[in-house]
């Protein structure tokens, strides 16, 4: 079966530090790949796709990048954090077929302060 | 263009009363139309899908949406509400995949509290 790890669960990063969370996919080849933000009551937001290695879409312009080194590895980055880009973290991935659904990680925690 | 539009973001109910999620979609093509649940600090996890054929779905935990093409919605409901389904409540249609697009849409949620 397949299975969506991420980490950290939680992380507290001053201001101007960098960032890298890392979400691995196992049971599965070639999946499409997500990063979500969910700020403090509010919906989410998608922040990357990607369809493949070294094919990465961002849907909003801001100081966060994603990377896929690996087939099923996805991670996000920033070089410096801002107080805004505190939020829950959620890593998603999908066979790619339009009638599948997300399965998403369980999130990961940041706390900028 | 896809969208979704969850009316109520807090909906309230007792224990043992019908719970009833509302969700509107807006799709360029035939949707497929999915409700997620979120406990929290966690991530979050299908209760059901519609993809084509019959339009009641029954998903996990006693729950079941009906697609109803004519009214653009997929409402969620469960007869009678426990206390653990206290959780935030998520509604999404399925991207214009005639484009190529196969990016999933959220409604901004709603959070469901059960009241003893």
């Amino acid at each position: 079966s397949q299975t969506i790890h991420q980490w950290p669960a939680t992380l507290v990063q001053p201001v101007g530090s960098p960032l890298s969370l890392e979400c691995t996919v196992e049971g599965t080849s070639n999946p499409n790949l997500y990063w979500y933000r969910q700020a403090a009551g509010r919906g989410l937001q998608l922040l990357f796709y990607s369809i493949g290695i070294d094919q990465i879409s961002s849907e909003v312009p801001q100081n966060l990048s994603a990377s896929r080194p690996q087939d099923r590895q996805f991670i996000l980055s920033s070089k410096k954090l801002l107080l805004s880009d505190s939020g829950f973290y959620l890593c998603a991935w999908t066979t790619g077929l339009y009638n599948s659904p997300l399965h998403f990680g369980n999130g990961t925690r940041l706390t900028v302060t | 263009a896809q969208s979704v539009t969850q009316l109520g973001s807090h909906v309230s109910v007792s224990e043992g009363a019908l719970v009833l999620l509302r969700c509107n979609y807006s799709s360029s093509v035939p949707p497929y139309l999915f409700w997620y649940v979120q406990y929290p600090n966690q991530g979050l996890q299908l209760l059901l899908k519609y993809t084509t054929g019959a339009t009641l779905v029954k998903g996990i935990n006693g729950f079941e949406a009906e697609f109803k093409k004519s009214e653009t919605s997929f409402h969620l409901t469960k007869p009678s509400a426990h206390m653990s389904d206290a959780a935030e409540y998520f509604c999404a249609v399925s991207g214009d995949y005639q484009t190529g697009a196969n990016n999933l849409f959220f409604g901004t949620g709603t959070r469901l509290t059960v009241i003893p």
